[in-house]
């Protein structure tokens, strides 16, 4: 089963803009994961958050962590084109070493 | 970083076919490796947890018979879809756990698995 939400399901921004994504989850975690795919592809892990950080940047990556409303946010600032792709959370439902459990995913359209 | 390598890519047979994925962790050890089954515009979702030198553990609703896990090495781990038919195609992924940091599981590329 899926463990939460990803919102918007879909992205469509200009080069440049800020692209913000949010994902719920339902149980109690570790920590969360957010991941990138391209089309047909594997994914590549872009940044962890643990349950006791709210917030940790990587780059141009900005993730926020709201245990308490068992949320989360991803925010891409100065988009490119090469970061049109599909952006999944993944969470280890509180248990470390088990298997990922991921939300729907937010497919990201940059256009230049 | 750690890599993890799936093959082959892309698999097109016909129906009745057997098909076996391979799943490697290049240059780490990995106890534990997950599959994942993946449709088109869809997440991902659990199949099942390999585990070294055990039995793998199938979540609900997969046929262990028809989609055969074997881990016979630390860094090799197998997913067989016997006697496949077209309703088994789709994109399937590996995940492998560096020990002993656990997370984040390191993915292969995919194999996109397409039965005629």
């Amino acid at each position: 089963s899926q463990q939460g939400e990803e919102d918007p399901q879909a992205l469509s921004i200009q080069e440049g803009e800020n692209a913000t994504m949010n994902c719920s989850y339902k149980t109690s975690i570790n920590n969360l994961q957010w991941y990138r795919q391209n089309s047909g592809r594997g994914l590549v892990h872009l940044i962890l958050i643990r349950s006791n950080e709210r917030e940790k940047h990587s780059g141009r990556l900005r993730v926020t962590l709201d245990t308490s409303k068992k949320s989360s946010s991803l925010l891409i600032t100065a988009s490119r084109a090469a970061d049109t792709a599909s952006y999944f959370c993944a969470t280890d439902a509180g248990q470390a070493g088990t298997a990922l459990i991921f939300g729907k995913g937010t497919t990201l359209s940059v256009s230049s | 970083g750690a890599v993890v390598s799936q093959h082959p890519s892309w698999v097109i047979c016909k129906s009745g076919t057997s098909v076996k994925i391979e799943c490697r962790s290049l240059d780490f050890q990995a106890t534990t490796m997950f599959w994942y089954r993946q449709f088109p515009k869809q997440s991902l979702m659990l199949m099942a947890t390999s585990n070294e030198g055990s039995k793998a553990t199938y979540e609900q609703g997969v046929e262990k018979d028809k989609f055969l896990i074997n881990h016979a090495s630390l860094t090799l781990s197998t997913l067989t879809v016997t006697s496949a038919h077209p309703e088994d195609s789709s994109f399937y992924i590996c995940s492998a756990i560096r020990q002993p940091m656990g997370q984040p599981q390191h993915f292969g590329d995919g194999t996109r698995l397409s039965i005629l």
